[in-house]
């Protein structure tokens, strides 16, 4: 099983700063990546397919990179909308695994 | 519009049996594969069974193989966990997801989840 690590657990930022998001794989996952948001008392939804795509309806603040093992959410000027926390998730094997997500929150 | 909606869940005993269900709108079922995600409450997100769009092929994670079965009904736009032997390390809020093959494999869609609890 390929376990996905994600840093910093949190991650306190201000209103219109930039935050960045790790996620670690054990093995290659290729650019089989994905990031999830999710806000409380309500369902993951997806940001980021194939490590780099955003998905419909995505504002252009959200972006992702990496491949292999190394991958990066960059949020550019946060907004108060986008405190949640952050699942990265493989979708190269299975079962697929996802990180244990990074809590960002307002500074 | 794509609407994935949860029923089922609620209150078991220990070694009991529940039985979700998962009614979607908005989009051709039979296309996509499904899966279960839960959320064990103020933990990550664990992935549980997944089934193919013909409902030939299932898997399932190693904490709930032999004990979970999924199945889907695609003249009733419906998917099913049927869960036995039920344990407290299974109460969780359980998400039904669309896995879209040209979303990289990713969970396109989310239901809203169903909250199982497992306690005496």
């Amino acid at each position: 099983e390929i376990v996905m690590t994600q840093s910093p657990a949190t991650l306190s930022v201000s209103p219109g700063e930039r935050a960045t998001l790790s996620c670690r794989a054990s093995q290659s996952v290729g650019s089989n990546l994905a990031w999830y948001q999710q806000k409380p008392g309500q369902a993951p939804s997806l940001l980021i397919y194939g490590a780099s795509t955003r998905a419909t309806g995505i504002p252009a603040r959200f972006s992702g990179s990496g491949s292999g093992t190394e991958f990066t959410l960059t949020i550019s000027s946060l907004q108060t909308e986008d405190f949640a926390v952050y699942y990265c998730q493989q979708c190269d094997n299975w079962p697929v695994t996802f990180g244990q997500g990074t809590r960002l929150e307002i500074k | 519009e794509v609407q994935l909606l949860e029923s089922g869940g609620g209150l078991v005993q220990p070694g009991g049996s529940l039985r979700l269900s998962c009614a979607a709108s908005g989009f051709t079922f039979s296309n996509y594969a499904m899966g279960w995600v839960r959320q064990a409450p103020g933990k990550g997100l664990e992935w549980v069974s997944i089934i193919s769009g013909g409902g030939s092929s299932t898997d399932y994670a190693d904490s709930v193989k032999g004990r979970f079965a999924i199945s889907r009904d695609n003249s009733k736009n419906t998917l099913y966990l049927q869960m036995n032997s039920l344990r407290a390390e299974d109460t969780a809020v359980y998400y039904c997801a669309t896995r879209v093959s040209s979303y990289a494999g990713s969970f396109k869609y989310w239901g809203q989840g169903t909250l199982v609890t497992v306690s005496a």
